[in-house]
């Protein structure tokens, strides 16, 4: 089954602070996994991607870190801002697919106090 | 550059009546996704283009949707008739090429409630 489940359904975090959004998979036929932010009333918005033969990304202050044998990938946000302060998808793309089709979870609302 | 564009932005209709979103994808992308997006939910891909053919429809409810993307680049989504549950947001989506890890741009999305 193609799933992704992705937690906390939401989180508060003060300015400053680390965010952490995990995601977990139920199956190794993914090869692909980014992460989209989202804005009340906006289209979901590319942050970060991954790819399983790394097992870390960092740009800026968004860091993926991906665990492949516990099926398992989360993003951290460093400094977190209120600005940040949005709905987070993480997202999958089926290897066995050959197109451009994302599961996504479930979705993580963030709100970073000031 | 300019966004993917959707109109129209919000929708209100009754039960079992009939509806129909439209897209507009960036210039020169190839790829164009429907996704839907239940509230409190991630969005769940309804049906892929590449230009003007249809690469994955595995999860569009072919008897009350349809869409269709004329001369590959504009799209049209279309539910006939509407249930309470078509409720959501339909969000449009392209991409250059459409393999695995081309970026998507995502439009603003419709705000369909259906009562």
């Amino acid at each position: 089954q193609q799933q992704v489940k992705q937690s906390p359904q939401s989180l508060i975090v003060q300015k400053g602070g680390i965010s952490i959004i995990n995601c977990a998979y139920e199956n190794t036929a993914f090869d692909y996994f980014p992460w989209y932010q989202q804005f009340p009333g906006k289209g979901p918005a590319l942050l970060i991607a991954i790819r399983p033969d790394v097992s870390e990304k960092k740009e800026g202050r968004f860091t993926i870190s991906f665990n492949k044998s516990a099926k398992q990938f989360s993003l951290h946000i460093m400094d977190s801002q209120p600005g940040d302060s949005a709905t987070y998808f993480c997202a999958a793309n089926p290897r066995s697919s050959n197109t451009g089709k994302l599961i996504f979870g479930q979705g993580t609302t963030l709100q970073v106090k000031p | 550059e300019a966004g993917v564009a959707q109109s129209p932005r919000y929708k209100i209709i009754e039960k079992r009546q009939s509806v129909a979103f439209w897209c507009n994808p960036i210039s020169g992308h190839a790829t164009l996704y429907w996704y839907q997006q239940i509230l409190g939910q991630g969005p769940k891909l309804l049906i892929q283009f590449q230009n003007n053919g249809v690469v994955d429809d595995s999860q569009l409810p072919k008897d009350r949707f349809s869409a269709e993307r004329l001369k590959g680049v504009d799209s049209t989504l279309k539910i006939q008739p509407a249930k309470l549950e078509d409720s959501a947001v339909y969000l449009c989506a392209s991409s250059f090429t459409g393999v695995g890890t081309d970026t998507q741009y995502f439009g603003p999305g419709t705000r369909l409630t259906v009562l």
